[in-house]
């Protein structure tokens, strides 16, 4: 069982529209997690980054919030664009030894349409 | 600013051959993390790189094996090729802050990848 899970695993909305991607995690002691945004062939792009006392962080039109509690978070999309089409992972951290071990999610592919 | 870069970017090997890939991290970064992300998948942790010592390993054999430079970059070398190795092979770097607090929010700036293809 995946330490990070994602869902959907994919999913197609019409440009315009709003979207929610969602993670739960069981990885702990937990120290962040990272929402990234993947285009097809390249290398992950941050998006957002939350520790154990934020629930809530905003970048343009991406929005994440995170439950410490129930160990979820969610990726919300708003107004959509042809360019948000890419996978978003979903990464959360464990203090190991001194460093960081991160924990990736398989990802979201999202498809925007015209 | 360069952020980071990685080298070959696509690379077609056959099954029982070596291969090295190369990192330079962001400008300003020390350490440097790899992983292998094959398709349709999440990135796979491989090892982590700082002060030219592996510092943390994943659960990949000791085919895959690396090295850091002085100057911050970093070398991702796989001996017999399996065709399993085909993936994306992802190179990160960050900043391990003294002040330990801080470097664990980092965000990892991701290269673009080597497509590696083994046949």
């Amino acid at each position: 069982k995946n330490q990070v899970e994602q869902s959907p695993q994919s999913l197609i909305i019409l440009e315009g529209k709003n979207c929610t991607l969602q993670c739960n995690y069981t990885v702990s002691p937990f120290s962040n997690l990272r929402w990234y945004k993947q285009d097809t062939g390249r290398g992950p792009v941050s998006l957002t980054i939350m520790t154990f006392s934020e629930n809530t962080k905003s970048n343009g039109r991406y929005t994440a919030t995170l439950d410490a509690d129930t160990k979820q978070s969610s990726l919300h999309i708003t107004a959509s664009q042809l360019s948000d089409s890419a996978s978003y992972i979903c990464v959360v951290s464990v203090r190991s030894g001194g460093y960081q071990k991160v924990t990736f999610g398989i990802g979201t592919k999202l498809q925007v349409i015209p | 600013d360069a952020g980071v870069t990685q080298s070959p970017t696509h690379l077609i090997k056959t099954r029982g051959q070596q291969v090295t890939l190369r990192c330079s991290p962001k400008s300003g970064h020390d350490t440097v993390s790899w992983y292998q992300q094959a398709l349709g998948q999440g990135p796979q942790f491989i090892f982590q790189y700082y002060e030219e010592e592996e510092r943390q390993r994943g659960n990949f054999p000791d085919r895959f094996s690396g090295h850091q430079f002085p100057n911050y970059s970093s070398e991702l070398n796989v001996n017999a090729l399996l065709l399993g190795d085909s993936a994306l092979y992802l190179c990160a770097s960050t900043t391990r802050s003294r002040e330990w607090g801080s470097s664990y929010n980092s965000p990892l700036h991701f290269g673009n990848g080597t497509r590696l293809t083994v046949t």
